[in-house]
């Protein structure tokens, strides 16, 4: 079966540090990657995904920037961080290369930043 | 920017009674939709998804997906308090993605 990780699970960061989450996939290859933020009160945001190993998409231009440095693996980093930047922070995977669309949702990083 | 949208307030139901969810879609070329679920606090843990016109059933919950009126729907049966969520809509778009309805919180009064 597969399991998705991500960490840490509550980060409380001051404005203007850096960032690194990490996030993981076990029991599948070649998954398709995606980061979220979901901010208090509204909906999911896509920022990246990621179909293969450094093949990175932004969707919204921001300060924050992503990496695939292995095929299961899936970073988001900043490296100056904005009281904006606060959020639910959800790492996805889908199955590559096939035609199914469903995501499997992470148990999320919490970030504050104050 | 592809929208998936879902307008109803909060919903309390007895418990036992039916839930009905609705979700309207801009995209009129996507395939696939999904309904989550996310506990407050939780990540979204999907429920069911749905490709073709007309209803698909799994337990106690039913699905509804009508293309040419670009419309979605979820039924929840005998509502139980577990059931007290966010329920989230999702239809696909190019690449693999989803797009996201800002969700319909649940609350179920025993």
């Amino acid at each position: 079966s597969q399991t998705i990780h991500q960490w840490p699970a509550t980060l409380v960061q001051p404005v203007g540090s850096p960032l690194s989450l990490e996030c993981t996939v076990e029991g599948t290859s070649n998954p398709n990657l995606y980061w979220y933020r979901q901010a208090a009160g509204r909906g999911l945001q896509l920022l990246f995904y990621s179909v293969g190993i450094g093949q990175i998409s932004s969707e919204v231009p921001q300060n924050l920037s992503a990496s695939r440095p292995q095929d299961r693996q899936f970073i988001l980093s900043s490296k100056k961080l904005l009281l904006s930047d606060s959020g639910f922070y959800l790492c996805a995977w889908s199955y590559g290369g096939e035609t199914l669309d469903t995501q499997y949702f992470g148990p999320g990083t919490r970030l504050t930043v104050l | 920017q592809k929208e998936v949208e879902q307008n109803s307030g909060p919903l309390s139901v007895p418990e036992g009674a039916i839930a009905s969810l609705n979700c309207t879609y801009s995209d009129r070329g996507s395939q696939s939709f999904f309904w989550y679920r996310q506990y407050s606090g939780k990540s979204p843990e999907l429920i069911m998804f749905i490709y073709s016109n007309g209803d698909k059933e799994d337990g106690r919950f039913t699905a509804q997906l009508n293309k040419a009126s670009q419309y979605v729907s979820l039924l929840i049966r005998d509502s139980q308090p577990s059931d007290s969520a966010t329920y989230l809509c999702a239809a696909s778009y190019g690449n693999n993605r989803l797009a996201f309805g800002k969700g319909n919180q649940v609350v179920v009064i025993p």
